[in-house]
């Protein structure tokens, strides 16, 4: 997982409730992403981040939100627009663009009953 | 569709044994291939990274090759561990910086 951290491991929430997701790195890295993980699919990029106070939108962005504030860390919010928030949540982050090495965060398993 | 499909999805292989994973994809241009392992619940580990000039890679007892003619990249397990149980992920970078992800072949080695 290297110096990728995402918390918590798992959370609950009830549909309706928006809910922020944390990523932290210490890699010194300009780059972070965040990624949906669903069964039988490969990774679907959410936002992506290239440098402080500047974000995009990857292929699945509507219902989520993002904010690059600091250069260690790049939250997500999920909010009640998602239609299927359930998911396995992956944050990455590399030295530039995606074009260097990813290095992956433990991820974060979302339940929204 | 898919740009990047793996396969099989899944295979069970005895402890000891190699096995070969398939990675086709349709990306052009594409600047590199990648592996990555994934266990359970946690987030992909990065096994091997493959511009388009070379054939092949290794990472201890992993070996990547790619043919980019044939668009084709296997990855090859040698003398299979308990602990090589994981899926493993297949990745293409497009030259314009996006990444396509396969959806994974799942290993299971069994004692």
């Amino acid at each position: 997982d290297g110096g990728i951290t995402q918390s918590p491991k798992y959370l609950f929430r009830k549909e309706g409730q928006n809910v922020t997701l944390s990523c932290e790195q210490n890699l010194n890295h300009d780059a972070m992403y965040w990624y949906r993980q669903d069964p039988g699919q490969g990774l679907r990029l959410i936002y992506y981040s290239q440098i402080v106070n500047d974000f995009q939108k990857g292929d699945i962005a509507e219902g989520y939100s993002v904010s690059r504030e600091k250069k260690e860390s790049f939250p997500l919010t999920v909010t009640s627009a998602q239609k299927n928030p359930t998911a396995f949540y992956l944050c990455a982050s590399s030295i530039e663009s995606s074009a260097y090495e990813q290095y992956f965060g433990p991820g974060t398993r979302l339940t929204v009953t | 569709k898919n740009q990047v499909e793996q396969s099989p999805q899944s295979l069970i292989i005895l402890e000891g044994k190699n096995c070969t994973l398939q990675c086709n994809y349709t990306v052009s241009p594409f600047s590199n291939l990648r592996w990555y392992k994934q266990d359970t619940g946690r987030g992909p580990v990065s096994l091997t990274i493959m511009t388009f000039s070379e054939n092949t890679k290794s990472n201890g007892r992993y070996t990547a090759t790619l043919d980019a003619d044939t668009k084709q990249s296997s990855l090859h397990i040698t003398a299979s561990q308990l602990s090589d149980s994981a899926s493993y992920i297949c990745v293409v970078d497009d030259s314009w910086g996006k990444l396509q992800f396969g959806a994974g072949t799942q290993v299971v080695v069994t004692p």
